[in-house]
């Protein structure tokens, strides 16, 4: 069981907007900047988002992050068929002196 | 651009060890801290372990502490994930990653492309 949350999977039709949640604790997104990335099947992670709400360079400005709290959330608007990959959102837990992965969110684009 | 090859993967029996390396290239690799993290077949990713810029503080999942073990050769540009006492559950592609910045608070940016490691008997 993951101590971040994500849903398991998400969906949207292409042009919508689709927003994955990521549920912690204070210990850790409460506390700690939340990183999110996307996997595509047999390849490494990318980075998609740093510092809770930092887009790296190269990253579509369609994704963004945000944080509230001891929750974080990923959208992605004008939904494309090439987004359709897994999500994970990643955070430095203080208890646990590590990091922690959600279970990642398979998002289908419809 | 920035590249991190992984190599030493295999297939190795329960209770074996095997030595997992990471060679870097094109940043200051002293700059950054060092991750390891892997991914059980069908299953999300796991942080391993995290290394510092100077190689002093290491952090260990709960997982592989007191098992594994991190390191890193500076002048080599190269981290390196020692894992001893294996389980079938160790059965991961690992891959390594860049730290974002020095400090391993902020997490990993530009990851390699993985080396799967099978435990089985």
């Amino acid at each position: 069981q993951s101590v971040l949350t994500q849903p398991p999977s998400a969906s949207g039709t292409p042009g919508q907007r689709v927003t994955i949640s990521c549920s912690g604790s204070r210990v850790n997104i409460g506390s700690n900047t939340v990183n999110w990335y996307q996997q595509f099947p047999g390849t490494a992670p990318k980075l998609l988002i740093d510092s809770s709400d930092q887009r790296p360079s190269g990253v579509p400005d369609r994704f963004s992050g945000s944080k509230s709290g001891t929750s974080a959330s990923l959208a992605i608007s004008g939904l494309q068929a090439e987004d359709e990959a897994d999500y994970y959102c990643a955070a430095w837990d203080d208890s646990r002196n590590g990091w922690e992965f959600g279970g990642g969110t398979k998002l289908t684009v419809l | 651009q920035v590249q991190l090859v992984e190599s030493g993967g295999g297939v190795v029996q329960p209770g074996r060890s095997l030595r997992l390396s990471c060679a870097a290239s094109r940043f200051t690799f002293s700059n950054h801290a060092m991750y390891w993290v892997r991914q059980a077949p069908g299953k999300g990713l796991e942080w391993v372990a995290v290394l510092s810029p100077d190689g002093i503080n290491k952090y260990y999942s709960d997982s592989v502490k007191g098992r594994f073990s991190i390191s890193r050769d500076n002048p080599k540009n190269t981290v390196f994930l020692q894992l001893n006492s294996l389980r079938a559950e160790d059965t991961a592609v690992y891959f390594c990653a860049r730290g974002l910045v020095r400090s391993v608070y902020y997490g990993m940016d530009v990851w390699g492309q993985g080396t799967p490691v099978t435990v089985s008997s």
